[in-house]
């Protein structure tokens, strides 16, 4: 079973341009997350979409948005690029979003940098 | 507010014992997830707990206490290769949503 893809891998944008990331989750899951990571920061969630629906959002301005589509798979895009918006974005799908057992699986992440 | 401490870094011993600390204060509980994330790697799944006790899979243990906010994830005869990042992350009540720790650095030396 293929796990969860992302592309691209490596980007680098600079301040004011807009980026798409993409996300193709794991075949079945129906639940994906985006998360953005920073050093000494953690894992920030940025939101998570089932069934075509955005579900939960996190505390990130308008400028981050997403998508997704009839298959599952996920695209999310930043507006107006920021220096502090240089970080690794990360997808997690999940066969579902209501049970409490619901391990989420990475995929390698999305390396932007802004300059 | 909702909140998951960890120690930033450790350092341990190849051969040793090592335990990471996991503090969280969250509205609501639905079961406590710990995750391992290797440089320029995604997180992988290492273990859930969502009832008191001790729960052991192999060389890692994780041990909750919800009376006491509190979790540790317990790694032993410790090798090369568990030189990570640990990742604690709690689901409350909010959504399902997960909260996560900032991680825990740990450096393995030989």
């Amino acid at each position: 079973k293929a796990g969860v893809t992302q592309t691209p891998r490596y980007l680098i944008k600079t301040r004011g341009q807009q980026v798409t990331l993409s996300c193709s989750p794991i075949s079945g899951h129906r639940s994906v997350s985006w998360y953005q990571q920073t050093p000494g920061q953690g894992l920030q969630f940025l939101f998570e979409y089932f069934s075509e629906t955005q579900r939960n959002k996190g505390n990130f301005p308008g400028r981050f948005s997403g998508r997704q589509f009839s298959n599952s798979r996920s695209e999310m895009n930043v507006s107006t690029l920021e220096l502090g918006d240089s970080a690794l974005y990360l997808c997690a799908s999940s066969l579902s979003r209501t049970e409490l057992y619901n391990e989420q699986f990475f995929g390698p992440g999305t390396r932007l940098t802004v300059l | 507010g909702q909140n998951i401490d960890q120690p930033t870094e450790m350092t341990a011993t190849e051969g040793a014992i090592v335990q990471i600390n996991c503090t969280y204060q969250t509205s609501g509980f639905n079961g406590l997830f710990w995750y391992q994330q290797h440089a320029g790697e995604a997180p992988t799944f290492l273990s859930y707990n969502v009832l008191d006790g001790l729960e052991e899979k192999g060389r890692f243990s994780s041990f909750l206490s919800r009376s006491k906010g509190y979790s540790y994830l317990l790694l032993k005869e410790l090798q090369m290769k568990d030189s990570a990042s640990y990742l604690c992350a709690v689901r409350g009540n909010s959504n399902y949503q997960l909260i996560w720790g900032a991680g825990t650095k740990l450096i393995i030396k030989p």
